[in-house]
């Protein structure tokens, strides 16, 4: 069965980078992309970007272009998001989710709880 | 970016009750358009994709409708297990945006 497996929680000082991994497996990894979503204590999602895990091709969300990082890693089906000179407004919930094109995510991690804290 | 805006924000309902759920597009996103249900501590979990068509294992009393602009979810005969809040959400154009969600409380 399709399974997207993410790393821990993680708390993180301002102006320091977070990187969270997303294991896949149960489907070919370079037939679809990851997409990263996250969502703010009791609010709602947000979309960060995605990433063809095919080709490695990626779309950001404007607001994050200047310090957000995605990647992939095909030999173990894992892909990251990486986001630098975090602020405390950057405390979330993080999501991957499995995406094709333009489809919608059909199957999500469990989150990682990122704590942006002094 | 298109704006999503979802009405209700929060809907108390009883069990075996309709509950109806609207997003509205700020422009003509065709049928690009999928709901989500999300419970407290879990992720999201596709309902509807392309607004009106079933997801496998998704209970059949979730069914999507609309085009355009203005679309809708409807539950028909409310069990407790869907207190959540519900997601819209635009695949049409770069980027992908979501409603603000709606919750659905149990009365």
């Amino acid at each position: 069965q399709v399974q997207l497996v993410q790393s821990g929680a993680a708390v993180k000082k301002p102006g320091a980078s977070v990187k969270v991994s997303c294991k896949t497996s149960g489907y070919t990894f370079t037939n679809y992309d990851i997409g990263w979503v996250r969502q703010a204590p009791g609010q709602g999602l947000e979309y960060l970007g995605w990433i063809s895990d095919s080709n490695g091709n990626t779309n950001y969300a404007q607001k994050f272009q200047d310090r957000l990082i995605m990647t992939t890693d095909a030999s173990t089906t894992t892909a990251y998001m990486e986001l630098s000179s975090l602020r405390y407004d950057d405390t979330a919930v993080y999501y991957c989710a499995r995406v094709f094109g333009t489809d919608p995510f059909d199957f999500w991690g469990q989150g990682t709880l990122v704590t942006v804290s002094s | 970016d298109i704006v999503l805006t979802q009405s209700p924000n929060f809907q108390s309902v009883a069990p075996k009750e309709k509950v109806t759920i609207t997003c509205r597009a700020s422009q003509n996103i065709y049928t690009s358009l999928h709901w989500y249900q999300q419970k407290p501590g879990q992720s999201p979990k596709l309902l509807i994709k392309y607004a009106y068509q079933s997801i496998s294992g998704v209970p059949s009393r979730f069914t999507g409708s609309g085009s355009g602009t203005e679309f809708t979810l409807t539950i028909n005969s409310l069990e407790p297990e869907d207190a959540a809040t519900y997601y819209c959400h635009q695949s049409r154009s770069l980027p992908p945006t979501f409603g603000q969600g709606t919750r659905v409380e149990i009365k």
